[in-house]
């Protein structure tokens, strides 16, 4: 399967617990996505990379929380001290984008579901 | 502020009619729209993506308006199945940036 994975696709965790999730995205994607989605909505942008740099970081990224792609394939998503505001459903997404400002189509994974008690 | 709005939080069709969805947006200038398919416990899928120089895009049984005057976009599902049961989002583009809206659960029923 060439689609986008993430592991674990379950947490369940206690408060103040850290956490790391993981994704691989398609192979020759360029771009990768974290959003974060709770019952009812659609999912929220957390943080985006170009390669392996950060390009952007909602304000929704507290300092518990830290992303990275170190080699420009997979990423990871830690979040320390957890809290149960942060139960929802986590989701990687990537993308291949030729041009800075071109149209992305993002490819979502199935998701990590959080849940923190 | 800005927001988007997906008519209602949940929509009932029989089967073989046509759904029509909307979403409506405040404040926002996107370059594209696109719409994405959720069902439960899995990420969205891509569906269409429509630019804002387009009026109309179609895709087999899909069809996707966008009207940058009223600021809203419609998608049709015609001759509609149980099978097209599932959350359909909205999402406004604006370059890299995507902004979702809360969705639309669309229930087919035989």
């Amino acid at each position: 399967d060439t689609g986008v994975s993430q592991d674990p696709r379950h947490k369940i965790t206690k408060r103040g617990q850290n956490v790391t999730f993981r994704c691989d995205p398609i192979s020759e994607h360029n771009r990768l996505y974290w959003y974060r989605q709770t019952l009812g909505q659609g999912p929220e942008f957390l943080t985006y990379f170009q390669n392996e740099a950060q390009l952007e970081k909602s304000r929704l990224l507290s300092d518990r929380f830290s992303a990275e792609r170190p080699k420009g394939s997979f990423s990871t998503l830690e979040i320390q001290r957890t809290e149960q505001g942060d139960s929802a459903m986590y989701l990687c997404a990537s993308s291949y984008t030729r041009t800075s400002g071109g149209t992305d189509t993002q490819y979502f994974g199935p998701g990590t579901r959080l849940t923190v008690l | 502020s800005q927001k988007i709005e997906q008519n209602s939080e949940a929509l009932n069709i029989q089967e073989g009619k046509t759904a029509t969805l909307t979403c409506n947006y405040t404040n926002y200038s996107p370059a594209y729209l696109q719409w994405y398919r959720q069902d439960p416990g899995r990420g969205p899928v891509f569906l269409l993506l429509i630019r804002e120089n387009e009026k109309e895009k179609r895709k087999e049984r899909l069809k996707v308006t966008f009207d940058t005057t009223l600021k809203q976009s419609l998608f049709h599902i015609t001759a509609s199945q149980p099978a097209d049961s599932a959350t359909y989002l909205c999402a406004l583009g604006q370059g890299q940036n995507f902004v979702f809206g809360p969705g639309t659960r669309l229930s087919v029923l035989p």
